[in-house]
C-alpha cells in the first residue's frame, strides 16, 4: 500500500486566480501521475513523472503545470483558474504495476 | 490499440443479490488487469488484481478472473451491501505500453446503486 496525501479537499475560487494543488507520498515512489476526472466519471491522463526533475504530458491536453523536485512532492498549478477547470484532480503513484490513489481535491471554478 | 471496455451503468441491486459487472479489454502483451473502486466524494481504492493469464484476485468478497481466452475480467460478488455502492473501474497495464509510460488505461466507470 501507499499513503498518498493531497490538499486542499475541496476548492471553491474565482477565474483568474492562481492555484496550486498540492500531492505527496512518503513511500519514495518514483512514478507519478495526475488525472482529472470529469463528472461523467471517466478519468484522463494529464501529467506524469518518472522520478525527480521528469515531467511528461498525458493523454489530455492540460492547461495546468507541474514539478517534481523532490521525490515525494508532484504540484499541480494553474496559472489563471477558469470555470472550465471545475473538476476533480486525483494524484497516484505506483509501485510495481499498480498505481495508488489520494482521496483526489475537488476544484470548482466561479 | 490499447483498452477496457466495462458495462454501462447504473446496475441497481436489491441487497444480498449477486452482481457481476463486465469487463473486456484489448491489449498488445500481456496486461495486468486491476478493479478500482470509488466511494462517493473519494479517490480510487484499489480492489484486486490479477497479473497473468488464470489469476484470480479477490478482496472483500469481490472476485475476478483473468480470462486470456475471452480477454474477460469481469468483477463478481455473491452478496452485495448498501455500503457496496460506489462506482467501480476496471483498468489495464502494460509493463512496456507506448514505450515508455506505464499507463493504467481505464474503463469509463459501472456505477453500483444497491438498495436495502
Amino acid at each position: 500500500e501507499a499513503d498518498i496525501y493531497q490538499t486542499p479537499r475541496y476548492l471553491v475560487i474565482g477565474t483568474g486566480k492562481k492555484i496550486t494543488l498540492e500531492c505527496s507520498q512518503t513511500m519514495g515512489h518514483d512514478k507519478m501521475y495526475w488525472y482529472q476526472q470529469d463528472p461523467g466519471m471517466e478519468l484522463h491522463l494529464i501529467h506524469y513523472s518518472y522520478g525527480v526533475n521528469s515531467t511528461e504530458k498525458g493523454d489530455l491536453s492540460s492547461e495546468s503545470t507541474v514539478s517534481r523536485i523532490r521525490t515525494e512532492h508532484f504540484p499541480l498549478t494553474l496559472e489563471s483558474a477558469r470555470p472550465s477547470h471545475t473538476s476533480q484532480y486525483l494524484c497516484a503513484s505506483k509501485v510495481g504495476e499498480t498505481q495508488y490513489f489520494g482521496p483526489g481535491t475537488r476544484l470548482l471554478v466561479l | 490499440g490499447n483498452s477496457v471496455t466495462q458495462m454501462e451503468g447504473p446496475v441497481t441491486l436489491s441487497e444480498e443479490a449477486f452482481l457481476t459487472i463486465n469487463c473486456t479489454y484489448t491489449a498488445t502483451g500481456y496486461p495486468s488487469l486491476f478493479w478500482y473502486v470509488q466511494y462517493p466524494g473519494e479517490g480510487l481504492q484499489l480492489l484486486l488484481k490479477a497479473t497473468k493469464a488464470d489469476d484470480k484476485g479477490s478482496n472483500k468478497g469481490f472476485e475476478a478472473t483473468y480470462r486470456k481466452e475471452t480477454t474477460s475480467f469481469h468483477l463478481e460478488k455473491g452478496s452485495v451491501q448498501v455500503s457496496d455502492s460506489a462506482v467501480y473501474f476496471c483498468a489495464l497495464s502494460l509493463p512496456f505500453y507506448g514505450g515508455a509510460t506505464n499507463k493504467l488505461i481505464f474503463g469509463t466507470g459501472t456505477l453500483l446503486a444497491v438498495q436495502p
